[in-house]
């Protein structure tokens, strides 16, 4: 299958800084990649789509002010969670693929904000 | 709307036992796909098996299988002869088209197998 790659793992930053989150996806193009949201013990939740070349669409009741969204080129999207603060924490996890009907994940990342 | 439902929020098992994992779904669309993914404790997704809307073949992989009823919006998924290895989330997700050709996945609230030895 195809691979995503996330980086970093985890992260723990101070409160009121700001966390760049990479998703790039290794042997394949991908013109859109999905951002997802998971608290502790609930589901995940999209939070917003990026495309390439173009603005990111936000689900309802996303900042997009707060959770910058670059996806820069046809392998690499990145989200940046600014001026992050302690409601913040919580895994974040990229999606792409080379095709619409499926869905490959990174591993996550683990944000802890202090 | 679309959604995913999954009801059981919890299952705890002795191993060897075997386990029904319930996944409901709701959409309008005539064309979608259905996904199981494994979430273990690291966090990573796991995919376990796509099935498209019309194919309703069951499924069988190893000790995993699937059940796909149309008729009931149900996807289920069973763990034969389970593990402690198959303690996990275990999420159920509906794809469905969004603008353009993308596709974005609605997931379950997700399962929390416990496999004990």
């Amino acid at each position: 299958g195809a691979v995503v790659s996330q980086h970093p793992s985890w992260v723990i930053c101070k409160s009121g800084t700001s966390v760049k989150i990479e998703c790039r996806s290794l042997d394949f193009q991908a013109t859109t990649m999905f951002w997802y949201r998971q608290f502790p013990k609930q589901s995940l939740m999209l939070m917003a789509t990026s495309n390439e070349g173009s603005k990111a669409t936000y689900e309802q009741g996303v900042e997009k002010d707060k959770f910058l969204i670059n996806h820069a080129s046809l392998t690499l999207s990145t989200l940046t969670v600014t001026s992050a603060h302690p409601e913040d924490s919580s895994f974040y996890i990229c999606s792409a693929s080379p095709r619409t009907t499926e869905a490959f994940f990174g591993q996550g990342t683990r944000l802890t904000v202090v | 709307a679309q959604k995913v439902t999954q009801a059981q929020t919890e299952i705890s098992v002795v191993e060897k036992e075997d386990v029904t994992l319930d996944c409901v779904y709701e959409t309008r669309d005539t064309t979608y796909y259905l996904f199981w993914y494994k979430q273990p404790p690291s966090g990573e997704l796991v995919f376990l098996i796509r099935r498209n809307s019309f194919d309703e073949q069951n499924e069988i992989s190893g000790r995993y299988s699937w059940n796909f009823q149309k008729s009931t919006s149900s996807f289920n998924f069973t763990i034969t002869a389970s593990q402690v290895v198959d303690s996990a989330v275990y999420f159920c997700a509906l794809l469905v088209h969004g603008s353009g050709n993308t596709g974005k996945l609605i997931f379950g609230q997700g399962t929390t197998l416990q496999v004990k030895p």
